[in-house]
């Protein structure tokens, strides 16, 4: 079993309003991603969690804050945001970061529309 | 650092047909990963093979397969009996072998739109 599930689906939000965006895996993998994904474009990288901690934060804008709470979920806080954020948002797990156990699975994305 | 160049854009293949789509990428490692990825219409990213640099025998999943020639750092896929099914965003993507400091991060192509025509 490689599911990776996301929620909401769909998202709209305004400018001034707080959301979150949830990621949840039950395949005992230790490390979980956050990626930006605009239309026909490959996903750009933007925090990596490894054994709940965050091990890499592609330079994102504060306006994004990710948590781990465990090993199996993974939230991303949403606040302020701009139009330009509207895209599609992937979250991915792999076993861990090294060792041969580096694949990534993919969820199904949640589509944020920022107003 | 590492770049990944997939040099087709949009390709269209026949049902039952055979296509190969294109890959190749740039690094100073030794040790890495290659990996196919499949994003249909619906969006989600499905992982189709991966390759390990150190293996000489090509990858194979079913009717996928990849040509993988390190000298020339080439890693193309090719896809035969081609179903509708198959119409998708192929994404090809690299990542570092934990030996050589990887930290979980894909490089990823800018992919290629398949489409399968009836």
């Amino acid at each position: 079993d490689t599911e990776v599930t996301q929620t909401p689906k769909h998202l709209v939000m305004g400018m001034t309003n707080k959301k979150s965006l949830k990621c949840e895996q039950h395949m005992g993998h230790r490390a979980m991603y956050w990626y930006k994904q605009k239309a026909k474009k490959p996903p750009e990288l933007m925090f990596v969690y490894s054994y709940e901690k965050l091990s890499i934060n592609e330079s994102v804008p504060s306006r994004f804050s990710p948590e781990c709470p465990n090993s199996s979920l993974l939230n991303l806080h949403l606040h302020a945001l701009q139009p330009e954020d509207s895209a599609l948002y992937l979250c991915a797990s792999s076993q861990t970061t090294g060792g041969g156990q580096e694949t990534q699975y993919f969820g199904p994305g949640t589509r944020l529309l920022v107003l | 650092a590492q770049t990944v160049t997939q040099s087709q854009p949009e390709m269209s293949v026949q049902e039952a047909e055979t296509v190969t789509l294109s890959c190749t990428y740039d690094t100073s490692e030794n040790n890495y990963y290659l990996f196919w990825y499949k994003q249909p219409p619906s969006r989600q990213m499905i992982l189709v093979i991966r390759q390990e640099a150190y293996k000489q025998q090509n990858a194979t999943e079913n009717r996928f397969s990849v040509n993988f020639q390190k000298a020339a750092k080439s890693f193309s896929l090719k896809i035969s009996d081609s179903q509708l099914g198959d119409t998708a965003m192929y994404f090809c993507a690299f990542m570092k072998h934990s030996s050589s400091g990887n930290t979980g991060k894909l490089i990823f192509g800018q992919g290629t739109t398949l489409q399968v025509k009836p």
